[in-house]
């Protein structure tokens, strides 16, 4: 079983569009987070939510918005396209209790913007 | 925020030799410490993590240090491998409902024969 599961795995779209991305967890974890990843493989935290609420948002352009119907999913829209939104972007959970602080990452949506 | 700095961005080491990657971070609430290695078109995946109790740990080639008071901690991989090439990421935490992974800016890793 998949423990962090994104799609769609590729997104090919054009400026100026509206696309989303799922991600699904069944760890039970608490807290999910995005992250994107740029050319450079720069990392850099976008969202995280702590049991539908979120809890971080790192001065994200307000195009993007997460949403998360309960704690084992969270989604991402992304509005009006822009290039500089190409790459990919990783959809992680965590625990936040003891021991159980592993971050697991979903396989990543490469997005490209033309 | 926590701000980690990683170094270095590549790294060349021929099969068999040592590598070593350092990270320090900046926020001293910061308790958790996982290290990441993402291969070629693939998720990030943690090989190891420390905790701020403990100054060392190791794991078959891999160890990890952590020097709270230099807020510095090091992965050192043994008697590398073709299959240890990978980008390595470190990162830090608080551990806790609003917790925050940071990770560093990655090092690229090349494993020469």
């Amino acid at each position: 079983d998949t423990a962090v599961s994104q799609t769609p795995k590729y997104l090919v779209t054009q400026m100026g569009n509206d696309k989303s991305i799922k991600c699904e967890q069944n760890l039970g974890h608490d807290t999910m987070y995005w992250y994107k990843q740029d050319s450079k493989k720069f990392l850099k935290i976008m969202f995280s939510y702590n049991n539908k609420e979120l809890i971080i948002n790192e001065t994200v352009p307000n195009r993007f918005s997460p949403k998360s119907p309960d704690k084992a999913h969270l989604n991402l829209h992304i509005n009006s396209l822009e290039l500089g939104d190409s790459a990919v972007y990783f959809c992680a959970s965590i625990g936040t209790g003891g021991a159980n602080t592993e971050a697991f990452f979903g396989q990543g949506t490469r997005l490209t913007v033309v | 925020g926590e701000n980690v700095e990683q170094h270095p961005s590549t790294l060349s080491v021929q099969e068999g030799d040592s590598a070593v990657i350092k990270c320090t971070y900046s926020d001293s609430a910061s308790n958790y410490f996982p290290w990441y290695k993402q291969e070629l078109g693939k998720r990030p995946q943690l090989i190891i993590d420390i905790r701020s109790n403990v100054g060392e740990k190791k794991d078959q080639r891999i160890a990890v240090t952590l020097n709270k008071t230099a807020k510095h901690f090091s992965l050192h991989i043994t008697e590398t491998q073709p299959e240890d090439s990978a980008v390595y990421f470190c990162a830090a935490t608080f551990t806790g409902t609003a917790s925050k992974l940071t990770f560093g800016t990655g090092t690229r890793l090349q494993v020469t024969l």
